[in-house]
């Protein structure tokens, strides 16, 4: 099956700096990759998706970026704010199974 | 447009009690539903998943159960909880498999 690793577990950066969050996946099945972000004690919150016939896509501050070739895909959050501390977890799904990586927490420092 | 309400948001068992937590979506017809488990606040773990009435498959051998009576409610219960219960569980639904799942609020349960 899937195996969905997820790195870093913890990031720490300063207000207005970048965050990268990667993942890689196994099965090149795998054909659509969403993003979830968790605040504490809430559900996740899907925040960016891509698939795969797309290498990139950008929502705002977002962006996701998918290298089918090498099994990676990665969160880009610019000019991070104090409200995007959170948990994130990537995902990446076949047709009929969804995998989720293990989550990173993000501290963004005022 | 779709929701997703699972209820209670928090609980406090004793061990050895019984456990009952519901789900239900709205704005969908025949949703798959999944029910997620997270303990020290991070991964998720499938517990169960549904993609029709009656139909329940499990992930993960435990104390836990799953039922779906109705096609948009799916319940998560227990006869007997143990210590190791207590944590954070979420209900989902998707389209159908393979598609975007959309979580629930989630319920904290302790188990004492």
């Amino acid at each position: 099956g899937e195996n969905v690793e997820q790195h870093p577990s913890t990031l720490s950066v300063q207000e207005g700096d970048s965050a990268v969050i990667k993942c890689t996946y196994s099965d090149s099945a795998s054909n659509y990759f969403p993003w979830y972000k968790q605040e504490l004690g809430k559900g996740p919150q899907l925040i960016i998706d891509i698939r795969s016939n797309v290498g990139e896509k950008k929502d705002q501050r977002i962006a996701v970026t998918l290298n089918k070739t090498a099994k990676h895909f990665s969160l880009h959050i610019t000019e991070t704010q104090p409200e995007d501390s959170a948990v994130y977890f990537c995902a990446a799904s076949t047709s009929n199974q969804f995998y989720f990586g293990t989550g990173t927490s993000l501290t963004v420092i005022p | 447009s779709q929701t997703i309400h699972q209820w209670p948001a928090t609980l406090v068992q004793p061990v050895g009690s019984p456990l009952s937590l519901e789900c239900t979506v709205e704005g969908t017809s025949n949703p798959n539903l999944y029910w997620y488990r997270q303990a020290a606040g991070r991964g998720l773990q499938l517990l169960f998943y549904s993609v029709g009435i009656g139909q329940i498959s499990s992930e993960v051998p435990q104390n836990l159960s799953a039922s779906r009576p109705q096609d948009r409610q799916f319940i998560l219960s227990s006869k007997k909880l143990l210590l190791s219960d207590s944590g954070f569980y979420l209900c989902a639904w998707s389209v159908k498999l393979g598609n975007t799942i959309y979580f629930g609020e989630g319920s904290w349960l302790t188990v004492v």
